[in-house]
């Protein structure tokens, strides 16, 4: 596609209710990043694909968060047993660029995020 | 390890006019990027310019420029002739050697008519 794309791009989880939120990047892109962004608050980033391998997965809160892209191209941030603290925007960027290396991120292309609120 | 501080949490200006974003970070790393995003109401962060550390010239795109102190540690953003549709939440992000791209806390810029 033109863009990255999310959905759903809003979800409503009672606590404790596990939810899954996709990603398809731009077709192409083998580096795709998720980010967690509060309200009031800058994106945190949270795990890095380079294709189907997970290199960095250093960010995500607590072994209830799980991400996957098991052929390279969708991603799944899953979230088990949901927490109001897990109320946030959570956005998905792919870039052309491999990761280390200088400008990786200068090929970003962001969603528009899923909104979800833990209820 | 990277840290971003933008101390304005609202910014104001009158359309056509200019307005400056304030940014300072901090690194231990010699070679570092740093970047302004825009993120509208949509939610999607739309890069707005970049700049590489090495580069003492000034990045400059359009209506949007950066004034870039390496040893101040401080990353402006000028933006000339402000329009409407330059609304939205403004971040600054930095990135070192391991791509782990850090932002701001974000400033909300509101362009009066």
């Amino acid at each position: 596609g033109a863009g990255v794309s999310q959905s759903p791009r809003y979800k409503v989880a009672k606590r404790g209710q596990d939810v899954a939120l996709r990603c398809d990047p731009i077709s192409g892109h083998v580096s795709l990043f998720w980010y967690q962004q509060a309200l009031g608050q800058g994106p945190e980033f949270l795990t890095y694909f380079q294709n189907e391998a997970q290199l960095d997965k250093s960010g995500l809160p607590s072994d209830r968060f799980f991400a996957e892209r098991p052929e390279g191209s969708v991603s799944t941030l899953k979230i088990q047993r949901t927490q109001q603290e897990d109320s946030a925007v959570y956005l998905c960027a792919s870039s052309l660029a491999l990761r280390p290396g200088p400008g990786a991120n200068y090929g970003y292309t962001f969603g528009s995020g899923t909104r979800l609120t833990v209820v | 390890a990277q840290t971003v501080t933008q101390s304005q949490p609202e910014m104001s200006v009158q359309e056509a006019e200019t307005v400056t974003l304030s940014c300072t970070y901090d690194t231990s790393e010699s070679d570092y990027y740093l970047f302004w995003y825009k993120q509208p109401p949509s939610r999607q962060m739309i890069l707005v310019i970049r700049q590489e550390a090495y580069k003492q010239q000034n990045a400059t795109e359009n209506r949007f420029s950066v004034n870039f102190q390496k040893a101040a540690k401080s990353f402006s953003l000028k933006i000339s002739d402000s329009q409407l549709g330059d609304a939205a939440m403004y971040f600054c992000a930095g990135e070192g050697n391991n791509n782990d791209m850090r932002f701001g806390a974000g400033t909300r810029l509101t362009v009066k008519p």
